[in-house]
């Protein structure tokens, strides 16, 4: 059972580039997650999806867009990425919204 | 919003203290979470524990939902249990996303 599984663990992108953050879960959970954590500080919300087909802002949308054509994936996509984007990004899932929330390992972009 | 706020934002201790870290939410909630961010960067969750309180091994974790607060308490620490410290809350009517606190940093010295 691999649970929330992340992919690039890290990369380096220019100023402009476009890139996706892959994430997939293998929990059969309705309810993902794509949080960043900027140095010292907590997670905030980007995107959240309640199930295939239905996805919703966070509290720091703008330069992401994401999608759910499966259960079990979750991308993130980053368009002209920009230095204020150099962040850590933590895909999650739940099975209920409520409890049992399973991050997977992150990633670290760098923007230069 | 529910505004989520833990004290202290740090802590240095000794390896075999003893530890209290607090979190104070701005509404009532029927849910909240606590998570160990470990030094490589990893998010565990430790406790839902929406009321009452509940024990795993050195760790336990107690919420007053009516006060609106839960702590989090930590016993003979050992070096393994440094890291961040987070509390969070979720939001039922917006797909259970979480509200984070800014996190206790803990660090236990050998």
């Amino acid at each position: 059972n691999a649970g929330v599984t992340q992919t690039p663990k890290f990369r380096i992108l220019k100023i402009g580039q476009s890139m996706t953050l892959q994430c997939t879960q293998d929990m059969n959970h309705n309810y993902m997650y794509w949080y960043r954590q900027d140095p010292g500080m907590g997670l905030k919300l980007i995107y959240y999806s309640v199930g295939a087909g239905i996805t919703d802002k966070g509290e720091v949308p703008n330069g992401y867009n994401v999608s759910r054509s499966t259960t079990e994936d979750f991308p993130l996509r980053l368009e002209l990425a920009a230095p204020s984007q150099t962040s850590v990004y933590f895909c999650a899932s739940s099975s209920s919204g409520v409890d049992g929330y399973t991050f997977g390992s992150g990633t670290r972009l760098t923007v230069v | 919003g529910i505004q989520v706020e833990q004290s202290p934002p740090d802590l240095i201790l000794q390896e075999g203290a003893n530890s209290t870290l607090r979190c104070n939410f701005s509404d009532s909630v029927n849910n909240l979470q606590w998570f160990h961010q470990n030094p490589w960067g990893q998010l565990i969750n430790l406790f839902y524990i929406p009321s009452g309180t509940k024990q795993n091994g050195r760790l336990s974790a107690t919420t007053v939902a009516t006060e609106r607060y839960s702590l989090l308490y930590i016993s003979s620490s050992q070096t393994t249990d440094s890291g961040v410290y987070f509390c969070a809350v979720p939001v039922y009517n917006q797909g259970g996303k979480l509200i984070f606190g800014q996190g206790t940093e803990l660090s236990v010295k050998p």
